[in-house]
């Protein structure tokens, strides 16, 4: 996971409540991901940005947003937490032109 | 992307090999195949990518049919810490940001 972090690592959540999460990388890369993963699946996009002030949709975008104000920073946005969300968030990074992808160590995040 | 197929779950003794096998049959001449990995907890892994020959790294060796219809994974003295779930990817690379669909894998358990 060396070059992305996320923060927090754990957060918890009552329903209707709003919290950021926060990756960064140091490798100065330009497109970033953010994806879950719910227990025993696989991942799946949120979004993505494929450089500095654009984003796209994924394949399950609803409820979250997202911000990507510069190179080093790639952030998801949960405005009202519903417990659907409850899920291990991951933000990965693309290295090269190939999809060679590098993954944070991911959020645990629980809503109750 | 094509879909693939991989087996839910292999054992394998350890400082044997592992071979994880991959069915694409639909994948399309421009699509690489990708195998990532995820140890449980953690940010998934990349391990290796190809398009038609074989490929081999400090990880790992990718065996692709000449059909391209299918591919082996090939861990060649597998440890302990192998123990993860595998997953088999079929992407078209692009310069652009991409998103990769991770399905089920296969839950490689290495046994001492």
């Amino acid at each position: 996971n060396a070059g992305v972090t996320q923060t927090p690592k754990f957060q918890v959540l009552k329903t209707g409540q709003s919290m950021t999460l926060q990756c960064a990388q140091d490798m100065n890369h330009n497109s970033m991901y953010w994806y879950r993963q719910d227990p025993g699946m696989g991942l799946r996009l949120i979004y993505y940005s494929a450089s500095e002030g654009t984003t796209d949709k994924g394949e399950v975008p609803n409820g979250y947003n997202v911000s990507r104000l510069n190179k080093r920073e790639f952030s998801l946005r949960l405005e009202s937490a519903a417990p659907s969300q409850t899920s291990v968030y991951f933000c990965a990074i693309k290295r090269g032109a190939a999809d060679t992808q590098y993954f944070g160590p991911g959020t645990r995040l629980t809503v109750l | 992307d094509a879909k693939t197929t991989q087996p839910p779950s292999m054992d394998c003794a350890e400082g044997r090999a592992a071979n994880l096998p991959c069915n694409h049959s639909t994948i399309s001449g421009n699509e690489y195949v990708y195998w990532y990995r995820q140890i449980h907890s953690q940010g998934p892994q990349y391990i290796i990518h190809g398009l038609k020959n074989n490929e081999t790294n400090e990880m790992a060796s990718l065996i692709i049919t000449e059909d391209r219809k299918s591919s082996t994974l090939i861990l060649p003295h597998a440890t302990l810490r192998d123990t993860a779930v595998y997953y088999c990817i079929a992407s078209r690379s692009s310069g652009s940001a991409r998103q990769l669909t991770f399905g089920s894998g296969t839950q490689l358990t290495v046994l001492p």
